[in-house]
């Protein structure tokens, strides 16, 4: 039963172009995560909700927003993909803090996304 | 410099052996260790989780350990599967609120 959801798994869009990838759960957690993460590389925190507070990594550019209208649904918007933009999307979600060992993280499958 | 540093960066192992996988990382003060598996185009699955007063923790063929004066974690795979083939990575969650810190993976090849 998935319990993390992404949508679409794979996008792909034009440069400059805004697109918006979305994320749901079925587990009920506070906390949303949105990661980048590039060919080989790490994943990499865009930004985390806890409930409704947002908060944005200090390196996240402009370019990319959230919003959390509900506590089952995330979204990340790309306001003007660049070809550096290209990336898995990786959302995430935990029941509380992680800095608490018993709170598991559940990752989506991910959405790779294409910028031409 | 990256605070979690894993090795190999790859490594490729016959069906049935054994291989460990490194991690040293310089985040302190740490709150816990976290290994996942990232199977390709896929995103990563929990394996362990083991707080700084934790030497060892097993998940199936998996064992990691953990000693925190050296500042050090291994992750040990027993009798590996081709289904072993994927990324490893090491995490370290600090005290303070969601700082998360992500090795780079140890990407690992099972051959029959």
């Amino acid at each position: 039963d998935a319990m993390v959801i992404q949508n679409p798994r794979y996008q792909v869009t034009q440069f400059g172009k805004p697109v918006t990838l979305s994320c749901s759960q079925t587990l009920n957690h506070n906390v949303m995560y949105w990661y980048q993460q590039k060919s080989s590389q790490a994943p990499k925190l865009l930004f985390h909700y806890y409930d409704k507070d947002f908060n944005n990594e200090a390196d996240t550019p402009d370019n990319f927003q959230s919003r959390r209208p509900n506590t089952s649904f995330c979204f990340l918007d790309i306001r003007s993909p660049g070809l550096g933009d290209a990336a898995m999307y990786l959302c995430a979600t935990s029941r509380d803090q992680l800095s608490a060992s018993y709170n598991e993280q559940f990752f989506g499958p991910g959405t790779r996304l294409t910028v031409l | 410099k990256n605070q979690v540093e894993q090795s190999p960066q790859s490594l490729i192992i016959l069906e049935g052996k054994n291989c460990t996988l490194q991690c040293n990382y310089t985040v302190s003060p740490f709150s816990n260790l976290r290994w996942y598996k990232q199977d390709t185009g896929r995103g990563p699955v929990s394996l362990t989780i083991m707080t700084f007063s934790e030497n060892t923790k097993s998940n199936g063929r998996y064992t990691a350990t953990l000693d925190a004066d050296t500042k050090q974690s291994s992750l040990h795979i027993t009798a590996s599967q081709l289904s072993d083939s994927a990324s490893y990575i090491c995490v370290v969650i600090s005290p303070s609120d969601y700082k998360l810190s992500f090795g780079a993976g140890t990407t690992v090849t099972v051959r029959a």
